[in-house]
């Protein structure tokens, strides 16, 4: 968990806020993954990035999200309007290479509630 | 792309049991199969893996084995530790390795009671 530090730890917000998800991961690894956690979904792919170009946002489910990636340091995922079905674990995942046959070390997540 | 089917969902055994959690997997093609233990308010961690040139892989109480023929691989834990209890995650490969992401499975909440 000490190579990837999200912030938040919590969010609460009211429907229809904006909601902003911060991830910054060790140097070194150059690829990194959004992830939503849902008892009923399980853990699903949001959005990956590899040397900080997004190479598959197919898992984003709507408009209202985004991501980005500025630097091999920080990656935001932004949420607007929020709406409580939003409500999940956010989690950012980072791995060296592709990041499909090594590991990927994933930070402490992020818990949104939408009320 | 993959489809990761596991389980149980829900597994409950005694101190010093043994616990196995079984995934299923739709592409013949994928050929490298993680292990990942979530444990309350963290995020997943890499446990184990396996890559399809091998059948079976250990690494001291756990234990994973391949069946690429049948296309499932299953997670085995022996003498089995309440700090074992935790949500265990199957993956594979979404598509060919290079550019591509991990499926993962829906999880199995362990629970090892002393």
């Amino acid at each position: 968990d000490a190579g990837v530090i999200q912030s938040p730890r919590h969010e609460v917000t009211e429907m229809g806020q904006e909601v902003t998800l911060r991830c910054k991961p060790i140097s070194g690894h150059n690829s990194l993954f959004w992830y939503r956690q849902t008892m009923m979904r399980g853990l699903e792919l949001l959005i990956y990035f590899n040397n900080n170009v997004p190479i598959d946002d197919s898992g984003m489910p709507e408009d209202r999200f985004s991501a980005k990636m500025p630097n091999a340091s920080f990656s935001t995922l932004k949420i607007q309007p929020s709406e409580p079905r939003d409500s999940a674990v956010y989690f950012c995942a980072i791995s060296k290479g592709s990041g499909t046959d090594t590991e990927a070390f994933f930070g402490q997540g992020t818990r949104l509630t939408v009320v | 792309g993959e489809n990761v089917e596991q389980h149980p969902s829900t597994l409950s055994v005694q101190e010093g049991d043994s616990a196995v959690i079984k995934c299923t997997y739709s592409d013949s093609a994928s050929n490298y199969f993680p292990w990942y233990k979530q444990e309350l308010g963290k995020g997943p961690q890499l446990i184990i893996d396996i890559r399809s040139n091998v059948g079976e892989k250990k690494d001291q109480r756990i234990a994973v084995t391949l069946n690429k023929t049948a296309k499932h691989f299953s997670l085995h834990i022996t003498e089995t530790q309440p700090e074992d209890s935790a949500v265990y995650f199957c993956a594979a490969p979404n598509g060919p390795l290079g550019y591509s992401t991990l499926t993962f499975g829906k999880g199995t909440m362990l629970l090892v009671s002393p």
